[in-house]
């Protein structure tokens, strides 16, 4: 799997747009871009993922570059329960092989009222 | 709440102890996978069951072993405890093979914290 790099913390205001940036320029063509948080005390919980299209759901949207070198999650107006560590993953389609995530150390995001 | 459950949620040890960590799984969900978190590190993968049988493994020595059984239920056992295998202790649950359209997320338990002393 791909390694990832991202920023060790962030900080945002309260009710404005999080971006938070991922590099993975080692990505292979069939490799998937996964977004995981990890509210304190609490299991990683799935966000998003993307193969090269832009993809949004209920939670955040998912900006991949066209090289697909690189991408950006964005919390359209953050609260303060999105104060948590965020991981930008890279793995193989979830229908090949096993379901194995490699972490990295993570975005820790911090919402300030 | 994703479903899966573990137990305990905290315990101790002491050096050269052994120790069961418990998983169910959400339901419908046919694979386990175990990661281990030290503080301030993102969770690495130990292994992954699926049809009762470890079929992937991280970087973890024999000592770290598992379990699962027919209702999909999973056990970790690490024997001969060290004081590095103090952390929190992850579970998670999905399907294989996914279907297609599924997101291939994984569910996650909220962990069992080992302190080893």
């Amino acid at each position: 799997d791909a390694k990832t790099t991202q920023p060790p913390s962030m900080d945002c205001a309260e009710g404005r747009a999080a971006n938070l940036p991922c590099n993975h320029s080692t990505i292979s063509g069939n490799e998937y871009v996964y977004w995981y948080r990890q509210i304190h005390s609490q299991g990683p919980q799935y966000i998003i993922h993307g193969l090269k299209n832009n993809e949004t759901n209920e939670m955040a949207s998912l900006i991949i570059t066209e090289d697909r070198k690189s991408s950006t999650l964005i919390l359209p107006h953050a609260t303060l329960r999105d104060t948590a560590v965020y991981y930008c993953i890279v793995r193989r389609a979830p229908i090949q092989g096993a379901q194995k995530l490699v972490f990295g150390q993570g975005t820790r995001l911090t919402i300030n009222p | 709440e994703t479903g899966v459950t573990q137990s305990p949620t905290h315990l101790i040890k002491t050096r050269g102890q052994q120790v069961t960590l418990r998983c169910s799984s959400q339901s419908g969900h046919n694979t386990v996978s175990w990661y281990q978190q030290a503080l301030g590190q993102g969770p690495q993968f130990i292994f992954q069951y699926y049809r009762e049988e470890e079929n992937g493994r991280g970087n973890f020595p024999p000592r770290f072993s598992g379990l699962q059984f027919p209702n999909y239920s999973s056990e970790l056992n690490v024997n001969a405890l060290e004081l590095d295998d103090s952390a929190l202790y992850l579970c998670a649950s999905s399907s294989f093979p996914s279907n297609r359209g599924d997101t291939g997320e994984l569910f996650f338990g909220e962990g069992s914290r080992l302190t080893v002393l």
